[in-house]
Protein backbone atom coordinates (compact mmCIF):
# COMPACT_ATOMS: atom_id res chain seq x y z
CA UNK A 1 0.00 0.00 0.00
CA UNK A 2 1.26 3.47 -1.07
CA UNK A 3 -1.40 5.28 1.42
CA UNK A 4 -1.68 8.71 0.11
CA UNK A 5 0.47 9.90 -2.28
CA UNK A 6 0.76 13.21 -4.07
CA UNK A 7 1.94 15.16 -7.38
CA UNK A 8 4.32 17.07 -7.96
CA UNK A 9 5.98 17.50 -4.80
CA UNK A 10 7.21 21.09 -5.84
CA UNK A 11 5.71 23.55 -8.12
CA UNK A 12 6.56 27.40 -8.37
CA UNK A 13 4.18 29.74 -10.54
CA UNK A 14 3.73 32.93 -11.91
CA UNK A 15 0.94 34.85 -10.74
CA UNK A 16 -2.06 34.46 -12.35
CA UNK A 17 -1.00 30.54 -14.06
CA UNK A 18 -3.21 27.68 -13.04
CA UNK A 19 -2.20 24.20 -11.92
CA UNK A 20 -4.59 21.12 -10.76
CA UNK A 21 -2.71 19.04 -7.58
CA UNK A 22 -3.34 15.42 -7.84
CA UNK A 23 -3.98 13.51 -5.10
CA UNK A 24 -4.34 9.52 -4.88
CA UNK A 25 -5.28 7.23 -2.05
CA UNK A 26 -5.36 2.81 -2.38
CA UNK A 27 -6.54 2.53 0.90
CA UNK A 28 -10.50 2.82 -0.52
CA UNK A 29 -11.21 5.53 1.72
CA UNK A 30 -14.85 7.18 1.51
CA UNK A 31 -13.84 10.83 3.24
CA UNK A 32 -10.51 12.83 1.33
CA UNK A 33 -9.69 16.43 2.53
CA UNK A 34 -7.28 19.33 1.35
CA UNK A 35 -5.18 21.14 3.43
CA UNK A 36 -2.91 24.22 3.49
CA UNK A 37 -0.11 24.98 6.01
CA UNK A 38 1.50 28.38 6.00
CA UNK A 39 4.77 28.78 8.20
CA UNK A 40 4.53 28.32 12.03
CA UNK A 41 0.85 27.43 11.69
CA UNK A 42 -1.89 24.81 11.53
CA UNK A 43 -3.99 23.21 8.78
CA UNK A 44 -6.79 25.07 7.63
CA UNK A 45 -9.16 23.02 5.33
CA UNK A 46 -9.60 24.23 2.08
CA UNK A 47 -12.17 21.38 0.53
CA UNK A 48 -13.52 18.15 1.37
CA UNK A 49 -15.21 15.14 -0.52
CA UNK A 50 -17.27 12.66 1.65
CA UNK A 51 -17.66 10.43 -1.59
CA UNK A 52 -17.39 10.06 -5.23
CA UNK A 53 -18.96 13.26 -7.01
CA UNK A 54 -19.44 15.24 -4.04
CA UNK A 55 -17.53 18.09 -2.94
CA UNK A 56 -17.77 20.45 0.08
CA UNK A 57 -16.13 23.54 1.44
CA UNK A 58 -13.97 24.18 4.44
CA UNK A 59 -12.84 26.70 6.02
CA UNK A 60 -10.46 28.24 3.58
CA UNK A 61 -12.26 27.53 0.05
CA UNK A 62 -11.50 30.67 -2.43
CA UNK A 63 -9.56 30.86 -5.13
CA UNK A 64 -9.17 27.00 -5.40
CA UNK A 65 -11.31 24.15 -7.07
CA UNK A 66 -11.64 20.59 -6.82
CA UNK A 67 -13.08 17.68 -8.03
CA UNK A 68 -13.47 13.87 -6.89
CA UNK A 69 -14.68 11.97 -10.04
CA UNK A 70 -13.10 9.15 -9.07
CA UNK A 71 -13.07 7.00 -5.64
CA UNK A 72 -9.62 7.18 -5.00
CA UNK A 73 -8.27 10.88 -6.59
CA UNK A 74 -8.84 14.31 -5.06
CA UNK A 75 -7.75 17.25 -7.18
CA UNK A 76 -6.96 20.46 -6.07
CA UNK A 77 -7.27 23.22 -8.82
CA UNK A 78 -6.09 26.54 -8.82
CA UNK A 79 -7.60 28.67 -11.71
CA UNK A 80 -5.13 32.48 -10.99
CA UNK A 81 -2.42 31.63 -9.08
CA UNK A 82 -2.03 34.51 -6.65
CA UNK A 83 1.45 35.21 -4.50
CA UNK A 84 -0.77 34.59 -1.09
CA UNK A 85 -1.49 30.79 -2.12
CA UNK A 86 1.92 30.15 -1.44
CA UNK A 87 1.94 27.40 1.26
CA UNK A 88 2.20 23.52 1.39
CA UNK A 89 -0.67 21.70 0.08
CA UNK A 90 -1.58 18.31 1.90
CA UNK A 91 -4.15 15.84 1.33
CA UNK A 92 -5.96 13.37 3.52
CA UNK A 93 -8.71 10.80 3.40
CA UNK A 94 -9.99 8.70 6.31
CA UNK A 95 -12.68 5.95 6.18
CA UNK A 96 -15.15 8.11 7.28
CA UNK A 97 -15.95 11.35 8.09
CA UNK A 98 -16.19 10.79 11.97
CA UNK A 99 -12.99 11.49 14.31
CA UNK A 100 -10.98 8.68 13.70
CA UNK A 101 -7.77 8.46 12.02
CA UNK A 102 -6.92 10.67 8.85
CA UNK A 103 -4.19 9.45 6.63
CA UNK A 104 -1.76 12.69 5.18
CA UNK A 105 0.06 12.81 2.17
CA UNK A 106 3.59 13.95 2.01
CA UNK A 107 2.38 17.63 0.86
CA UNK A 108 3.37 19.70 -2.53
CA UNK A 109 5.13 22.72 -1.87
CA UNK A 110 3.56 25.55 -4.15
CA UNK A 111 5.48 29.21 -4.88
CA UNK A 112 3.46 31.71 -6.59
CA UNK A 113 6.45 34.67 -7.70
CA UNK B 1 -17.00 24.78 17.59
CA UNK B 2 -15.21 23.60 20.00
CA UNK B 3 -11.99 25.54 20.46
CA UNK B 4 -8.22 23.64 21.75
CA UNK B 5 -5.60 25.98 23.57
CA UNK B 6 -2.17 24.52 24.07
CA UNK B 7 0.76 25.67 25.04
CA UNK B 8 2.73 27.67 22.09
CA UNK B 9 6.15 25.79 22.64
CA UNK B 10 7.68 23.36 25.23
CA UNK B 11 11.45 21.99 26.19
CA UNK B 12 12.27 18.94 27.31
CA UNK B 13 15.31 16.69 27.96
CA UNK B 14 16.20 12.64 26.31
CA UNK B 15 14.19 10.07 28.71
CA UNK B 16 11.92 12.28 30.63
CA UNK B 17 7.96 12.14 30.64
CA UNK B 18 6.58 15.15 28.77
CA UNK B 19 3.07 16.20 29.35
CA UNK B 20 1.29 18.14 26.87
CA UNK B 21 -2.20 19.54 28.29
CA UNK B 22 -4.97 21.32 26.10
CA UNK B 23 -7.70 23.17 27.35
CA UNK B 24 -11.31 22.58 25.45
CA UNK B 25 -13.76 24.25 27.85
CA UNK B 26 -16.56 24.11 25.56
CA UNK B 27 -16.56 20.45 24.39
CA UNK B 28 -19.67 18.77 23.26
CA UNK B 29 -21.09 15.74 24.44
CA UNK B 30 -20.61 13.45 21.21
CA UNK B 31 -16.80 15.15 20.60
CA UNK B 32 -13.60 12.90 20.89
CA UNK B 33 -10.19 14.35 21.58
CA UNK B 34 -7.61 13.51 18.97
CA UNK B 35 -4.13 14.01 18.79
CA UNK B 36 -1.53 14.23 15.91
CA UNK B 37 2.56 14.76 15.42
CA UNK B 38 4.09 16.59 12.75
CA UNK B 39 7.52 15.89 11.75
CA UNK B 40 9.07 19.10 9.57
CA UNK B 41 8.51 18.79 5.69
CA UNK B 42 6.06 15.47 6.60
CA UNK B 43 2.16 15.19 7.46
CA UNK B 44 0.76 15.08 10.03
CA UNK B 45 0.22 11.31 11.53
CA UNK B 46 -2.22 10.22 14.01
CA UNK B 47 -1.17 9.62 17.42
CA UNK B 48 -4.18 9.09 20.04
CA UNK B 49 -7.53 9.38 20.56
CA UNK B 50 -9.83 9.02 23.42
CA UNK B 51 -13.59 10.10 24.89
CA UNK B 52 -12.43 10.03 28.59
CA UNK B 53 -10.69 8.65 31.76
CA UNK B 54 -7.09 6.84 30.11
CA UNK B 55 -6.60 5.71 26.63
CA UNK B 56 -2.72 4.04 25.97
CA UNK B 57 -0.88 2.82 23.11
CA UNK B 58 2.58 2.19 22.11
CA UNK B 59 3.07 5.83 21.33
CA UNK B 60 1.54 7.82 24.27
CA UNK B 61 -1.33 8.23 27.26
CA UNK B 62 -4.24 10.45 27.16
CA UNK B 63 -5.23 11.43 30.12
CA UNK B 64 -9.46 12.89 30.37
CA UNK B 65 -10.43 14.48 33.10
CA UNK B 66 -14.47 13.49 34.13
CA UNK B 67 -15.52 16.89 33.14
CA UNK B 68 -13.17 16.63 29.71
CA UNK B 69 -12.50 20.14 29.64
CA UNK B 70 -8.57 19.35 29.35
CA UNK B 71 -6.31 16.51 27.99
CA UNK B 72 -2.91 15.91 28.74
CA UNK B 73 -1.01 13.53 26.00
CA UNK B 74 1.73 11.86 27.80
CA UNK B 75 5.36 11.02 25.99
CA UNK B 76 7.10 8.45 28.07
CA UNK B 77 10.81 9.05 27.76
CA UNK B 78 11.13 10.99 24.91
CA UNK B 79 14.15 11.01 22.54
CA UNK B 80 15.33 13.66 19.98
CA UNK B 81 13.25 12.17 17.43
CA UNK B 82 10.21 13.19 19.10
CA UNK B 83 10.70 16.82 17.77
CA UNK B 84 7.90 18.05 16.48
CA UNK B 85 4.87 20.10 16.59
CA UNK B 86 1.80 18.10 18.31
CA UNK B 87 -1.57 18.97 17.48
CA UNK B 88 -4.87 18.66 19.94
CA UNK B 89 -8.36 18.57 17.87
CA UNK B 90 -11.73 18.23 19.75
CA UNK B 91 -14.80 17.32 17.40
CA UNK B 92 -17.05 14.62 16.35
CA UNK B 93 -16.38 14.88 12.47
CA UNK B 94 -13.95 15.75 9.73
CA UNK B 95 -14.70 18.51 8.02
CA UNK B 96 -15.17 22.55 8.36
CA UNK B 97 -15.72 22.55 12.23
CA UNK B 98 -12.94 19.74 13.14
CA UNK B 99 -9.58 22.17 12.64
CA UNK B 100 -6.31 22.03 13.19
CA UNK B 101 -5.07 24.51 15.86
CA UNK B 102 -1.46 25.96 15.54
CA UNK B 103 0.29 23.16 18.21
CA UNK B 104 2.66 22.68 20.66
CA UNK B 105 6.24 22.90 19.26
CA UNK B 106 7.89 20.14 21.57
CA UNK B 107 11.97 20.31 21.12
CA UNK B 108 13.81 17.48 22.79
CA UNK B 109 17.20 18.17 23.78
CA UNK B 110 20.50 16.06 24.11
Amino acid sequence: NAGVTQTPKFRVLKTGQSMTLLCAQDMNHEYMYWYRQDPGMGLRLIHYSVGEGTTAKGEVPDGYNVSRLKKQNFLLGLESAAPSQTSVYFCASSPDRASYEQYFGPGTRLTVT
Amino acid sequence: LAKTTQPISMDSYEGQEVNITCSHNNIATNDYITWYQQFPSQGPRFIIQGYKTKVTNEVASLFIPADRKSSTLSLPRVSLSDTAVYYCLVGRYYGQNFVFGPGTRLSVLP
